[in-house]
């Protein structure tokens, strides 16, 4: 069983559409992320939910929304796609609690989105 | 600004040497620093995990080192092997919150027969 999934793998779409990335765990983990990996295969994170609570929140365009409706879901919708939105998004979680936990994360396969 | 500079994108070994990789970083008091792999067309996995307080973890044929003083990390794989030829990502965590992870710029790896 894949621990950490995402659909779609590719996303090829056309500039000002809307599209979502879903994710889900099988790991009982409570912190899940998105990270945004662009050509230069730089990865960046782009938010993190803690139990559906959104925890991380960095420097994103507010085209990209986040929802967790439960702590083994985070999908990421995006309005108005833009060229500079290509890149490969993963999704990754985290047995992660808070204090002083530390842990590993475990990364999706990836979704390559192409916007043309 | 905060930064996790990884050496040179590129790094090119015989294989059964030992291969040594750097994460330098500035601006960061992390509480941990991860090592990844990560295979083309795949998503990272996790490979070690060193604490602040830690100088050196090993397993297996890698070992990493962690110096807060010099904001440096090293990570050697003896007896190299073909298929460990990858990119590298070292990520850096409790900075801005424990659940914070960021990552560096990756080397890329390549192990000659």
């Amino acid at each position: 069983d894949t621990a950490v999934s995402q659909t779609p793998k590719y996303l090829v779409t056309q500039m000002g559409n809307d599209k979502s990335i879903k994710c889900e765990q099988n790991l009982g983990h409570d912190t899940m992320y998105w990270y945004k990996q662009d050509s230069k295969k730089f990865l960046k994170i782009m938010f993190s939910y803690n139990n559906k609570e959104l925890i991380i929140n960095e420097t994103v365009p507010n085209r990209f929304s986040p929802k967790s409706p439960d702590k083994a879901h985070l999908n990421l919708h995006i309005n108005s796609l833009e060229l500079g939105d290509s890149a490969v998004y993963f999704c990754a979680s985290s047995p992660l609690r808070g204090g002083a936990d530390t842990g590993e994360l475990f990364f999706g396969e990836g979704s390559r989105l192409t916007v043309l | 600004s905060q930064k996790i500079e990884q050496n040179s994108e590129a790094l090119n070994i015989q294989e059964g040497k030992t291969a040594t990789l750097t994460c330098n970083y500035t601006n960061y008091s992390p509480a941990y620093l991860q090592w990844y792999r990560q295979d083309p067309g795949r998503g990272p996995v996790f490979l070690l995990l060193i604490r602040e307080n830690e100088k050196e973890k090993r397993k297996e044929r890698l070992k990493v080192t962690f110096d807060t003083t010099l904001k440096q990390s090293l990570f050697h794989i003896t007896a190299s092997q073909p298929a460990d030829s990858a990119t590298y990502l070292c990520a850096l965590g409790g900075s801005g919150g424990y659940q914070k992870v960021t990552f560096g710029t990756g080397t890329k790896l390549q192990v000659i027969p």
